[in-house]
């Protein structure tokens, strides 16, 4: 059966640092893989979306990026962290193909100090 | 225009009876899956059930079911017999090829 991972679950970082979260799946191939944030009570933000390796689509203009090295790898950055950058993160796979659904990582939180 | 419109902010249900949440879409494609999520306190998205805009009966999973009525353009959530445990957000989302839309939730709560 398929899996996704997502790390780390929590992290504290200082103004202006780095950030990398990183999301694998297992036990499917070619997915489609999702970056989403989401504010404390609110609903889901689409940041990124990738239908295969290097292909990345950005929704929001923002400070973060997203890269996908391998098949099932997918990847969170910035290179400098604004206190709006603060959230929860969710990374999500689904089926390239057919109208099955998104499944989640269980989510990082930020906390931008 | 929204794609998806969850129009009750907040529910609550006591325990043991049965709780209905709306969802409204709106798409022209023809071919789309609609979705019901759970989200406890504790942050991670527990896929519930699916449809398709195919499937000419409703979906059923336990004690969750999904009432479609394509021509209304609504995908309401039912939830049977409810339970202290169903206490939640709980987002409707769409699929219109690679992309996902999400409601803003609904938040249900269960009273003992």
């Amino acid at each position: 059966s398929q899996t996704i991972h997502q790390w780390p679950a929590t992290l504290v970082q200082p103004v202006g640092s780095p950030l990398s979260l990183e999301c694998t799946v297992e036990g499917t191939s070619n997915p489609n893989l999702y970056w989403y944030r989401q504010a404390a009570g609110r609903g889901l933000q689409l940041l990124f979306y990738s239908i295969g390796i290097d292909q990345i689509s950005s929704e929001v203009p923002q400070n973060l990026s997203a890269s996908r090295p391998q098949d099932r790898q997918f990847i969170l950055s910035s290179k400098k962290l604004l206190l709006s950058d603060s959230g929860f993160y969710l990374c999500a796979w689904s089926a390239s193909y057919s109208n099955q659904p998104q499944h989640f990582g269980d989510g990082t939180r930020l906390s931008i100090l | 225009a929204q794609k998806i419109t969850q129009t009750q902010p907040g529910m609550f249900v006591q325990e043991k009876e049965a709780v209905t949440l709306d969802c409204t879409y709106d798409t022209s494609d023809q071919s789309y899956g609609l979705f019901w999520y759970k989200q406890p306190s504790s942050g991670e998205m527990i896929f519930l059930i699916y449809q398709g805009s195919y499937d000419e009966q409703n979906a059923t999973e336990g004690r969750y079911s999904l009432n479609f009525q394509k021509a209304r353009k609504s995908a309401n959530l039912v939830i049977s017999a409810s339970q202290l445990g169903d206490s939640a957000m709980y987002f409707c989302a769409m699929r219109e090829g690679r992309r996902f839309y999400f409601g803003s939730g609904t938040k249900l709560n269960v009273k003992p």
